[in-house]
């Protein structure tokens, strides 16, 4: 089965840029959506297809994807990005999940 | 806006059913894929299920292949979960989540805050 490997944490500081790396065989190839887990609360949807937000998600949110490596960006991070974000791919009639990072804003 | 409620969890015990329930609302809910996803306690997320807006394609994780049976019912906006041979390591927190076309083969644009099922004896 399809597997998605992201780093457990991430920290970045108040202001900076955080990168949060999606790997797999070829992820290239397929169309990467990333979601935002907080802490109680529901996960959302940030990025999808890649590098598409949708309405509400502020342009500060970005993502690319290439050869084994998919990226959420996150620029000017603000206290309120500290989350959960989960990479997902559809891989032979399934969904697949990344782990999730935790990504802590100092 | 849209919304989507989920209910019928609880506590059960291993080997026993339960039938979980989203009630949508806010969008045509025909137009739709629609998705269960759970979350074990301190854990990540793992798909549990989809089915396409009219029944016609329907796709299940291997964890619960043969115990776990997805359903809809468009005229009452609902989507169902029954879930059969429980085990423990099905407790967790199920959300009802809104596919962003009719097919399940496109990501989650809407999720409901999900319903807690706990596995034990």
């Amino acid at each position: 089965s399809y597997e998605l490997t992201q780093p457990l944490s991430v920290s970045v500081a108040l202001g900076q840029t955080a990168r949060i790396t999606c790997g797999g065989n070829n992820i290239g190839s397929k169309n990467v959506h990333w979601y935002q887990q907080k802490p109680g609360q529901a996960p959302v949807l940030v990025i999808y297809r890649d590098s598409n937000r949708p309405s509400g998600i502020p342009e500060r949110f970005s993502g690319s994807n290439s050869g084994n490596t998919a990226t959420l960006t996150i620029s000017r991070a603000q206290a309120g990005d500290e989350a959960d974000y989960y990479c997902q791919v559809w891989d032979s009639s399934t969904w697949v999940f990344g782990g999730g990072t935790k990504l802590t804003v100092l | 806006e849209v919304q989507l409620v989920e209910s019928g969890g609880g506590l059960v015990q291993p080997g026993r059913s339960l039938r979980l329930s989203c009630a949508a609302s806010g969008f045509t809910f025909d137009d739709y894929a629609m998705h269960w996803v759970r979350q074990a306690p301190g854990k990540g997320l793992e798909w549990v299920s989809g089915i396409s807006w009219n029944s016609g394609s329907i796709g299940y994780a291997d964890s619960v292949k043969g115990r776990f049976t997805i359903s809809r019912d468009n005229a009452k906006n609902s989507l169902y979960l029954q879930m059969n041979s429980l085990r423990a390591e099905d407790t967790a927190l199920y959300y009802c989540a809104k596919g962003r076309g009719d097919g399940y083969n496109l990501d989650f644009d809407y999720w409901g805050q999900g319903t807690l099922v706990t596995v034990s004896s």
